[in-house]
């Protein structure tokens, strides 16, 4: 069964800093990877997309890398603003056919303090 | 509009009700989802439609049911709602997996509480 793990449960940051959100999963047999955003009470935001053939992947300020065989993904945040604060997801999908479902980790609330 | 709109957005229900909370999506992808998620507990899979005939359980179907009534609709009901059913229940559809896969997307949620 996959497990998808993310560690710590919570970061506080000051503004400005650059910081790295981990993600690890037990199955490296995966389609590929998404980044999520939540805002309290909202929905999810998709934040990236990694296939299993990519090694990484930009939008702005937030780039993630994605290493199938150590089971790891990084979600890295350049120049944090307090906008950034929000719980950052990591789920991954895995199989092709029926099995083909996301399974995703608890989610790591980031605080950025101005 | 948003790609996947959920509604309502609050609910507030008594104890044995029924009730249903419903789901449209103009992604025109045939994969549609429904999650809850708890506090602590993570986003955990109801049920999931992989297209407009096919039904599967998830992870923690039981008290719930659904229906695909069309490739853009998916209701999620609960049959006699109990406290324990109060979440943040979320919507989802997907492509199919591949390298031009979009992934997930996911609706702003519906905040059930049961009294």
């Amino acid at each position: 069964k996959q497990e998808v793990t993310q560690i710590p449960a919570a970061l506080s940051v000051p503004e400005g800093e650059n910081l790295v959100l981990n993600c690890s999963f037990t199955d490296s047999a995966i389609y590929n990877l998404q980044w999520f955003r939540q805002d309290p009470g909202k929905g999810l935001t998709s934040l990236l997309l990694i296939q299993s053939s990519q090694r990484e992947q930009t939008s702005g300020r937030l780039n993630a890398s994605l290493d199938k065989s150590s089971g790891r993904s990084t979600l890295y945040i350049a120049a944090s603003q307090p906008g950034d604060s929000a719980t950052y997801l990591c789920a991954v999908r895995r199989g092709a056919g029926a099995n083909s479902k996301l399974t995703f980790g608890k989610g790591i609330t980031l605080s950025v303090r101005p | 509009d948003a790609d996947v709109t959920q509604t309502p957005r609050n609910r507030i229900t008594k104890t044995g009700k029924r009730i249903m909370l419903e789901c449209s999506q103009t992604k025109g992808h045939d994969r549609m989802y429904w999650y809850r998620q708890d506090p602590g507990l993570g986003l955990r899979l109801i049920y999931y439609s992989f297209d407009v005939k096919d039904i599967n359980k998830g992870e923690i179907s039981d008290g719930y049911s659904v229906s695909r009534q069309a490739q853009a609709k998916f209701s999620l009901s609960l049959e006699s709602a109990i406290p324990n059913q109060t979440a943040l229940y979320f919507c989802a559809t997907s492509d199919e997996p591949g390298q031009g896969s979009y992934g997930y997307t996911f609706g702003s949620g519906t905040r059930l509480t049961v009294v």
